[in-house]
């Protein structure tokens, strides 16, 4: 079965600091995608990232990064110097190969303060 | 502006008064589907169509209807709502291009009383 935990349910942190969300997922299946999701207070789910399983190579976008390990099934966010624009929940989430079907973790809910 | 449109955002209806969360999406994606976020469980797949007239259960199907008469619309049926669906609810579609990127909804914020 496919799972998906973040074990982190809330940070705070103060602006500018650098802020690390984890997520482990479990899979048998070699080809899968990773996603992660952000949640702002107006609600809506905004796409950040997909990553397929056959590429472990780190991204980088502005602020934002993200670090992929097979070896020890994590797919990490972070963001570095935070802003209060930066204050949501965020989702980290897997698919199968050739299913659309979104599997959520809980969710980390970040709060930065001025 | 590609978008996935819901309908209402916000619903307070009571139990057994059967209602209907619509969702249009005009990115001409073939697939659709319907989750609720509930505290602490993250969102969890209702029902899912992967085109016009082929609809399948997700994991949280109990109590809900779906149907995909056209493309574009996916509405949520509650024939009977009880307050355990009070919930967060979005609809997200994709296009089947191997990217499997899910674009969502704004969220329907429904409370049975």
């Amino acid at each position: 079965a496919q799972k998906v935990t973040q074990a982190q349910t809330e940070i705070s942190v103060v602006e500018k600091e650098d802020v690390t969300l984890d997520c482990v997922y479990e899979t048998r299946d070699t080809t899968y995608y990773l996603f992660w999701y952000k949640q702002p207070p107006s609600g809506e789910l905004v796409f950040l990232i997909r990553r397929n399983s056959f590429d472990e190579q780190n991204e980088i976008s502005g602020r934002y990064s993200w670090n992929f390990q097979k070896s020890t099934s994590s797919f990490n966010f972070t963001i570095t110097a935070s802003q209060v624009v930066d204050s949501a929940v965020y989702f980290c989430a897997l698919t199968r190969y050739n299913t659309d079907k979104l599997i959520f973790g809980t969710g980390t809910r970040l709060q930065v303060f001025p | 502006e590609a978008q996935v449109t819901q309908n209402p955002r916000y619903l307070i209806t009571v139990t057994g008064k059967k209602l209907t969360v619509t969702c249009s999406q005009n990115m001409n994606h073939e697939y659709m589907s319907w989750y609720r976020q509930d505290p602490g469980l993250g969102l969890r797949q209702i029902y899912y169509s992967m085109n016009v007239e082929v609809t399948d259960k997700g994991d949280v199907p109990e109590g809900y209807k779906v149907s995909r008469k056209e493309k574009r619309n996916f509405p949520l049926i509650l024939e009977s709502p009880s307050p355990n669906q009070t919930s967060l609810y979005f609809c997200a579609s994709s296009l089947r291009d191997g990217l499997n990127i899910q674009y969502f909804g704004a969220g329907t914020r429904l409370s049975v009383l």
